[in-house]
């Protein structure tokens, strides 16, 4: 089993959607980091939180440490915001596990 | 500017020799990793760096090594013992390494590597 599992593993949107991608977790964390993987391979990153809501545009993350859950939500997506998104979290000896990542694909 | 530089960006070897992936970075930070990314599975940790002249095994270190002998590189080696070693490598830099909790990671844009 994984200690980080995402939903869904692929999406497909119309443009101006709101989007939802959800990330749950089994290990004790100290953070959890929201990356953006476009199809040439580099990452980039969105988010790094341990409490509450961060928003940076039109994107907006989640955490609920009780349910050990995160979301991240895309409003009026666009098809830049094609990409996979990956989940990882920091666990307490500061490592970093990974999700399998959610591969959206925004329609025009 | 500062980043993560990771070259090359494809990579061609044959099967039984060894290949040194290299990770630079100019962000002044401590730690550093080296991932393996294979199709439909999460990143997975080869092996990280705390520090400079010091460093751990991550899940899958088999058939690599490294070394951090500047805080700026931490170069990877694919060994002919690695049994598959075609996949994408990420490397990654981390401010603050044992001392600094909750700081992101940071990547650079990956070597593809294909042996043939």
């Amino acid at each position: 089993k994984n200690e980080v599992e995402q939903s869904p593993q692929n999406l497909t949107a119309q443009e101006g959607e709101f989007i939802t991608i959800n990330c749950s977790y089994s290990v004790g964390i100290s953070a959890l980091h929201w990356l953006q993987q476009h199809p040439g391979g580099g990452i980039v990153s969105l988010f790094m939180l341990s409490s509450g809501k961060k928003k940076h545009g039109r994107l907006i993350a989640t955490i609920n440490i009780q349910e050990k859950h995160s979301s991240l939500h895309i409003t009026a997506s666009h098809p830049r915001d094609s990409a996979v998104y990956i989940c990882a979290v920091l666990n307490t000896g500061n490592q970093f596990y990974f999700g399998t990542g959610t591969s959206l694909t925004v329609i025009p | 500017d500062g980043g993560i530089t990771q070259s090359p960006k494809y990579l061609f070897r044959k099967e039984g020799q060894n290949v040194t992936l290299s990770c630079e970075q100019n962000l002044n930070h401590d730690a550093m990793y080296w991932y393996r990314q294979d199709p439909g599975q999460g990143l997975r940790l080869i092996y990280y760096s705390q520090i400079v002249n010091d460093f751990q095994k991550g899940d899958i270190a088999e058939g690599y090594s490294v070394s951090r002998e500047k805080k700026e590189s931490f170069p990877l080696t694919v060994t002919s013992a690695q049994k598959n070693p075609t996949a994408f490598y990420l490397c990654a830099s981390r401010l603050g390494g044992l001392r600094v909790l909750n700081n992101e990671q940071f990547f650079g844009p990956g070597t593809r590597l294909t042996v043939l």
